[in-house]
């Protein structure tokens, strides 16, 4: 069965400064990883995908099959960043997502 | 073109109740997926309706059962209620079984006393 770890439940970061939210999974095949990202009030939303190999909003997420993770980086934090993030896998045939249990982002000036 | 909908936003049920909530695809979806966010965690998966047919199950128990209608709208509902089952309930269209171009509600939540 597959699983999703995102460690920090909170990552609380100066404004500018670096960011980098942590998610390892547990699956034996190749998985699709993604990130998700849910701003306050407003639902849960797409932010990119390992296959696409896009930055979205300044985010990157490399998938390292070796390390088995799916971390998310930002060079420099801002203010609107500030959300919870969430690491999902799906096992390409399979019609659902694995979640981590998120990590919520805090941008401070 | 509207968004997925769901209905009720929240409410509150007595433990051994059945509860139905409702969602909306969004327009020209024909596939919804519904998942359960317990505090504190993350969204796991229930079910898939794809057609009008069950298309995939995660763990969950049988008192969890869904439907589809014709215009891909969708129910999940709930029998025997737990107080576990106390959650915000969230669902997600799509064109395709794909999880690809996944789209959320605003999610229900249920209290249950």
């Amino acid at each position: 069965a597959q699983r999703v770890t995102q460690p920090e439940k909170l990552l609380s970061v100066f404004k500018g400064a670096p960011v980098e939210l942590k998610c390892n999974y547990s699956y034996s095949g190749s998985p699709e990883l993604f990130w998700y990202v849910q701003y306050s009030r407003q639902r849960l939303q797409l932010l990119l995908r390992h296959i696409s190999r896009e930055s979205i909003k300044g985010f990157t997420a490399d998938l390292n099959k070796g390390e088995t993770s799916f971390h998310l980086k930002k060079p420099f934090a801002q203010e609107e960043d500030s959300a919870m993030y969430y690491c999902a896998l799906t096992t390409g045939t399979a019609s659902k997502l694995t979640f981590g249990t998120g990590t919520r982002l805090q941008v401070t000036l | 073109e509207t968004g997925v909908t769901q209905s009720p936003t929240h409410l509150i049920k007595t433990r051994g109740q059945q509860v139905t909530l409702r969602c909306s695809s969004q327009s020209g979806h024909n596939t919804v997926s519904w998942y359960q966010q317990a505090l504190g965690q993350g969204p796991q998966f229930i079910f898939q309706y794809y057609r009008e047919e069950e298309n995939g199950r995660g763990n969950f128990p049988p008192r969890f059962s869904g439907l589809q209608f014709p215009n891909y709208s969708s129910e999940l509902n709930v029998n025997a209620l737990e107080l576990d089952d106390s959650a915000l309930y969230l669902c997600a269209s799509s064109w395709g079984t794909s999880v690809y171009e996944q789209y959320f509600g605003p999610g229900t939540r249920l209290t249950v006393t």
